[in-house]
């Protein structure tokens, strides 16, 4: 199935440090979509993008629809424990109103 | 946000039968709805998408005669895996989309594992 290129894979951070993940693809993407998943539990939107070039806060989570509408980024300022998890970047193909998703960045804070 | 709940959360069935997943859309009416599947550690994968009243449209190597969709209702959509196998052990989630509305909103997923 298609997914898409999302980087880092994991990381391990400490407390307080800034995170930053991004995702890119050779599609074109009409919308694009930001989520958060703990274990067990299904993936929970943390932010949606509409428009090429659009950049859109959630508290400490920012994150920017690409130019070419084909990568997107999340940076989380002043990580917490709570912010463990995995995210999960998703775009609405085209004309349709299929996701794809990508890879999944397994985020660790360490206190 | 919209709330989709799926049920059953976990279940554990035997070799060669079947097991019925539903996804309900609680508060809205869900226009479509999307079912995928996630191996431990892996990303989601989308299986099929169904619009209520018609057909579903299954994504490449998902078999649709296992993996059986009905979208009876703007509510209520159901997957059922047909004679499983301990391969299709999996974690499985569904979305529903509002039309007019971009934002997909994800059920709580069902772990499935087939013994």
């Amino acid at each position: 199935g298609q997914q898409l290129n999302q980087s880092p894979q994991s990381m391990f951070i400490q407390e307080g440090e800034d995170v930053s993940m991004n995702c890119t693809s050779s599609s074109i993407f009409n919308t694009w979509l930001w989520y958060k998943q703990e274990p067990g539990e299904g993936p929970v939107l943390l932010i949606a993008l509409y428009k090429a070039g659009e950049l859109t806060s959630n508290g400490r989570l920012t994150a920017q629809f690409g130019i070419t509408r084909k990568d997107s980024f999340l940076n989380i300022s002043a990580s917490i424990p709570s912010d463990v998890g995995i995210y999960f970047c998703a775009g609405q193909l085209w004309g349709t109103y299929k996701y794809i998703f990508g890879t999944g960045t397994r985020l660790k804070v360490l206190a | 946000g919209a709330v989709v709940s799926q049920h059953p959360s976990r279940v554990i069935c035997k070799s060669g039968t079947s097991v019925k997943i539903e996804c309900r859309s609680l508060d809205f009416q869900a226009t479509t709805m999307f079912w995928y599947r996630q191996f431990p550690k892996q990303s989601l994968m989308l299986m099929a998408t169904s619009n209520e009243g018609s057909k579903a449209t299954y994504e490449q190597g998902v078999e649709k005669d296992k993996f059986l969709i009905n979208h009876a209702s703007l509510t209520l959509s159901t997957l059922t895996v047909t004679s499983a196998h301990p391969e299709d052990s999996s974690f499985y989630i569904c979305s529903a989309g509002l039309q007019g509305v971009t934002e997909a909103f994800f059920g709580q997923g069902t772990r499935l594992t087939v013994v």
